[in-house]
């Protein structure tokens, strides 16, 4: 199974600043998410990507797969960003059978 | 529709008593999933469906789990004499794809078992 860890579990930041949240995983995979969860919402997938680097509006992902490491930023941080950041990789690495989550940051944006 | 829609968002159960949870994924998607998410924790998988087939079942906690997927879209996951313990958000999830690249997710249903 593959064991999936995010860093930093809390974060508080002011609005404005560049925010970087850090996942590894343990067994190599085909695409890794990331997945966004506001309190009290559902679950929206934010990124998938296997290789390099994906942005979106102020989002970034980047990927190593041989370091087996992704970061997740976000530029000019405003306080509707507010919410858990979820990292994910497949369960056992190749992707056909769900994805084992990390426990998620829980980015706080103050204004 | 336009996304995946789970039914009921909140449930309470009496401790005993058996639960039905429904998954309506995108029409079309191949792929559906089933997490389970206690309080403050990542959604854990519970079971995989490609179309009416369920591949995978490995992570369902116990024999009082049962998932359903009959003509490969709606899906039902059931609980059966549900104990505290059973308390989290169940998340479904679907994708186009057989490997299930490009998820979806469902707002999730919270079930509170007093």
């Amino acid at each position: 199974k593959n064991e999936v860890e995010q860093s930093p579990q809390n974060l508080t930041a002011q609005e404005g600043e560049f925010i970087t949240i850090n996942c590894s995983y343990s067994v190599g995979i085909s695409a890794l998410h990331w997945l966004q969860q506001h309190p009290g919402g559902g679950i929206v997938s934010l990124f998938m990507l296997s290789s390099g680097k994906k942005k979106h509006g102020r989002l970034i992902a980047t990927i190593n797969i041989q370091e087996k490491h992704s970061s997740l930023h976000i530029t000019a941080s405003h306080p509707r960003d507010s919410a858990v950041y979820i990292c994910a990789a497949p369960y056992s690495g190749g992707g056909a059978d769900g994805l084992t989550f990390g426990k998620g940051t829980h980015l706080i944006i103050q204004p | 529709g336009a996304g995946v829609s789970q039914s009921p968002r909140y449930k309470v159960a009496k401790r005993g008593q058996d639960v039905a949870l429904r998954c309506d994924p995108i029409s079309g998607h191949v792929s559906l999933f089933w997490y389970q998410q206690a309080l403050g924790q990542g959604p854990e998988f519970l079971t995989y469906f490609q179309n009416e087939a369920q591949l995978d079942k490995s992570g369902l906690p116990s024999d009082r789990f049962f998932a359903e997927r009959p003509e490969g879209s709606v899906s039902t996951l059931k609980i059966q004499r549900t104990q505290q313990e059973d308390s989290a958000v169940y998340l479904c999830a679907s994708s186009l794809e057989p490997g299930g690249y490009g998820y979806t997710f469902g707002s999730g249903t919270r079930l509170t078992v007093v």
